[in-house]
């Protein structure tokens, strides 16, 4: 059972394109969280998502981020018009109901 | 809504010593609680959880926590710490609703 995939691992982006991060759960979870940890900082939440539901964006920024979670294929984190405050390192976890959520290795984003 | 709080952003410790990482909480309910360890430029591995039962929980690498419902707590500890444990420390709450939060992180030093 392959963990968390994540890719890419590392985005570099110019300012105004957009950004799309790809995250694959283990197999048979349902539950994605998208968090993003800016340089010397903490994790901050971002999103949690189910099957074809958000549940909660209220850590996502009102404009520009955007996530799916599609019935089939990975969830997506997209970030349109990207800045330099984008830069950051983005992760992605999975859980099954209510055990311990397993993280990707991150994507690493970088706008230029 | 749940919250966790770590008080200390950043701890030096000498190698040998002991060590506690602070760790409080606010839910409405019994908290599923974690720790997590965040080593350079790697994702996020799962030290221990605690669901119900015992309220001491032993862990990987030697750690342990304590959940302190009183106190609303789940501190970590190691009894001697080792050079490789430098590294990024989460806690975190999770509970029925599936939904999941982690605290800002406490940096660990380890001075040789």
């Amino acid at each position: 059972n392959a963990g968390v995939m994540q890719n890419p691992r590392h985005l570099v982006r110019r300012r105004g394109q957009e950004a799309r991060l790809r995250c694959s759960p283990m197999k048979g979870h349902s539950h994605v969280y998208w968090y993003r940890q800016l340089p010397e900082e903490g994790l901050k939440f971002m999103v949690y998502l189910q099957k074809e539901n958000i549940i909660d964006e209220s850590g996502m920024p009102k404009e520009r981020f955007s996530a799916e979670f599609p019935k089939e294929g990975p969830s997506i984190l997209r970030i349109q018009q990207v800045v330099r405050g984008d830069s950051a390192a983005y992760f992605c976890a999975s859980r099954y109901r209510n055990t311990e959520a397993f993280f990707g290795q991150g994507t690493r984003l970088t706008v230029v | 809504a749940q919250s966790v709080t770590q008080p200390d952003i950043h701890i030096t410790v000498s190698e040998g010593a002991s060590l506690e990482l602070r760790c409080n909480y606010s839910y409405g309910a019994t908290p599923y609680l974690f720790w997590y360890v965040q080593s350079p430029g790697q994702g996020l591995q799962l030290l221990l959880k605690y669901f119900s039962g015992d309220t001491l929980v032993q862990g990987i690498k030697g750690f342990e926590a304590e959940f302190k419902r009183s106190q609303s707590s789940f501190n970590l500890r190691k009894p001697s710490v080792h050079w490789s444990d430098a590294a990024e420390y989460f806690c975190a709450v999770g509970g029925g609703n599936n939904d999941m939060r982690f605290g800002a992180g406490t940096r660990l030093t380890v001075k040789p």
